[in-house]
């Protein structure tokens, strides 16, 4: 079945410093890619996503990127701020499995101020 | 407040007992998905309802058991729990059945301890 491996399981970072997390998937027929952040307490919010047509986007400090040939893709967090420390997991989903998504071990990220 | 409602918000319950956890969905969506989160399982996929019929299942065990229902809220029953049971259990929904137009909305989850 599908599998997602995503690294490192912690980061921590200076503020203003970047933030890579990476994630790897087994499916070659994965086709839809979303970042979740989670803050303690809370649901996962998703903050960025990128389908398998695509290969990068970017929305303000975030961007991902997609390497389908290689089965891996990418979250880079740019100007780091300690409001970014959370727990953020990446995740696949199937066409046609429904919405179901499988999601990576999560990245613990700290931002020192 | 992502729009999907969950209750309740924390469930402490003895081994063998059954629960009931109750997800509305944010208005519009008509997909609801049930996740499991524990520390060393990390997020699950459970079980999608679409429209009122199950659409996908993950590795949901045979003592749990969910639906939708004409309203579209979903309830994901739990039963003969196990000290393993205890986790976080994420509801979250999307507008269509398929590939998620805009990602999910998830819940702000139910924390079950079994005690």
């Amino acid at each position: 079945g599908e599998n997602v491996e995503q690294h490192p399981s912690t980061l921590s970072v200076q503020e203003g410093d970047s933030a890579v997390i990476k994630c790897t998937y087994s499916d070659s027929a994965s086709n839809y890619f979303p970042w979740y952040k989670q803050e303690l307490g809370k649901g996962p919010q998703l903050i960025i996503d990128i389908r398998s047509n695509v290969g990068e986007k970017k929305d303000q400090r975030i961007a991902v990127t997609l390497n389908k040939t290689a089965k891996h893709f990418s979250l880079h967090i740019t100007e780091t701020q300690p409001e970014d420390s959370a727990v953020y997991f990446c995740a696949a989903s199937i066409n046609n499995q429904g919405g179901k998504l499988i999601f990576g071990q999560g990245t613990e990220l700290s931002v020192k101020p | 407040d992502s729009g999907v409602t969950q209750t309740p918000k924390h469930l402490i319950t003895a081994t063998g007992q059954r629960v009931t956890l109750r997800c509305s969905p944010r208005s519009g969506d008509l997909s609801v998905y049930w996740y499991q989160q524990s520390l060393d399982q990390g997020l699950q996929f459970l079980i999608q309802y679409y429209n009122g019929e199950e659409r996908a299942k993950g590795n949901i065990l045979e003592r749990f058991s969910a639906q939708q229902f004409p309203d579209l809220h979903s309830e994901l029953n739990l039963s003969s729990l196990e000290l393993g049971d205890s986790a976080l259990y994420f509801c979250a929904s999307s507008v269509n059945g398929g590939l998620p137009d805009y990602g999910y909305t998830f819940g702000s989850g139910t924390r079950l301890t079994v005690v």
